[in-house]
């Protein structure tokens, strides 16, 4: 299963950010976003299309329908400068573990 | 408070061998699934191996399959990963995870990771 991302993203601070994840039937799958700062360990900000873990605020969220998935960045500040992942776990696989090749969002 | 602490990575030649260890504390260890996700330099994140809590189903991508082992010792809260005929494209920041695999999630919580450079 390939998931497909755009390598970069610009907005603008206060902008909504939205970055696309492909793959084929996405939309009947549970996508799930990492956000990755420079130099540090990946950190889960959405899973399951609507779960967010503790301290990640509601300006994230997820939808998905067909061959897309989105994770929504509203109002985007300075420190959602990252790098962000999807990722599928394809349970009809013998490596089932798939992560998008990530999308670096700019904020200027 | 949920903490991952991985070690063992290093400098190794190609062809050789090496182990990486992950404890984890903060949280009952048997009951997770845990991955092994990489990053080579500069590069996106690669899930390279899970194990469930028991031990009793693995998996490996393609990429290491046949050359890596995946093991854990509950009673150290401790996974493992057997690194053997490493090759220059293994060069990676290898990360364990926390998986919330009912619901796919490779990590809900994940270590700083440790570096493994191969080369001569």
């Amino acid at each position: 299963f390939v998931l497909t991302q755009p390598p970069s993203l610009t907005e603008a601070p206060g902008k909504t950010a939205r970055i696309t994840c492909a793959g084929d039937n996405i939309g009947t799958k549970s996508v799930h976003w990492y956000q990755q700062k420079a130099g540090q360990a990946p950190v889960l900000v959405q899973y399951s299309h609507t779960d967010r873990p503790s301290g990640i605020p509601d300006r994230f969220s997820e939808s998905s329908s067909g061959n897309m998935a989105i994770l929504t960045i509203s109002s985007v500040e300075a420190g959602d400068e990252a790098d962000y992942y999807c990722q599928v776990w394809d349970s009809s696989s013998d490596h089932p573990g798939v992560f998008g090749g990530g999308t670096k969002l700019t904020v200027l | 408070e949920v903490q991952l602490v991985e070690s063992g990575g290093g400098l190794v030649q190609p062809g050789g061998s090496l182990r990486l260890s992950c404890e984890g504390s903060g949280f009952i260890f048997s009951d997770y699934g845990m991955n092994w996700v990489r990053q080579a330099p500069g590069k996106g994140l690669e899930w390279v191996s899970y194990i469930s809590g028991s031990g009793s189903v693995i998996y490996y991508s393609d990429s290491v399959k046949g050359r890596f082992t995946t093991s854990r010792d509950n009673a150290k809260d401790s996974v493992y990963l057997q690194m053997n005929s490493l090759r220059g494209d293994d060069t990676a920041v290898y990360f364990c995870a926390r998986g919330i695999m009912i619901r796919g999630v490779i990590g809900d919580s994940w270590g700083l990771g440790t570096l493994v450079t191969v080369s001569t």
